[in-house]
């Protein structure tokens, strides 16, 4: 069975730092990997996905995401922090096969302060 | 496209009572899911259908619970009789071809008293 673990339920940084948000699968089978961003109040957003092509994938807002099976991590980043990037973020993994589902981890909450 | 549609965005309800809550995936979205979210457990899967047909629902937490998916176009999700334990916020998503992305409605916020 697939599974994400997310280190760090919670990551703070200055505005205009580094991002990094960890995550890391476990899989029997390759997998496809995928990063959402959730808002107060709202649903779950897609950020980013790895569909066993690049292995650096870009997404929306300046996030991006390597695959790095040696690893078996699947971390985000983005460059420089914006008080907008404030969210709940989470990992989640499914099977590259019909009649799956994805499973999250359990989120990690980036506060940005100014 | 509207995207995934929910209702209602909350309900409060006594416990003991039933709740309905009810799911419109995305047109030509042949998967859909049930997820419920907690502080405590995060996102769980419920259950979810491929082609209105239920293909897992070892999520389900009880026999209180129960989906129902009688076309592509709907989908609804019946807790009877609720508990104070079953509040949370319940999403529904829907994936164009399975074992791809979902993409998730705005969600139910359920409180039980």
């Amino acid at each position: 069975a697939q599974s994400v673990t997310q280190l760090g339920s919670h990551v703070s940084v200055s505005e205009g730092a580094l991002v990094l948000l960890r995550c890391n699968y476990s899989s029997s089978v390759p997998p496809y990997l995928f990063w959402y961003v959730q808002y107060p109040n709202q649903g779950l957003q897609l950020l980013l996905k790895y569909t066993s092509a690049a292995t650096l994938v870009k997404g929306i807002n300046g996030f991006e995401a390597e695959f790095k099976k040696s690893e078996t991590s699947f971390h985000l980043t983005k460059p420089s922090a914006h008080m907008s990037d404030a969210a709940e973020y989470f990992c989640a993994v499914i099977h590259n096969q019909a009649g799956t589902a994805l499973i999250f981890g359990k989120g990690t909450t980036l506060s940005v302060s100014s | 496209d509207a995207g995934v549609i929910q209702s209602p965005r909350h309900e409060v309800t006594e416990m003991g009572q039933e709740v309905t809550l009810r799911c419109k995936p995305i047109s030509g979205h042949n998967s859909l899911f049930w997820y419920r979210q907690t502080m405590m457990r995060g996102l769980e899967l419920l259950i979810y259908f491929n082609n209105n047909v239920p293909i897992d629902d070892s999520g389900m937490p009880e026999d209180r619970f129960s989906a129902k998916m009688p076309n592509a176009s709907f989908s609804t999700l019946k807790i009877q009789p609720s508990e104070p334990r079953d509040s949370a916020v319940y999403f529904c998503a829907s994936s164009p071809v399975s074992g791809t992305e979902a993409f998730f409605g705005q969600g139910t916020r359920l409180t039980v008293v």
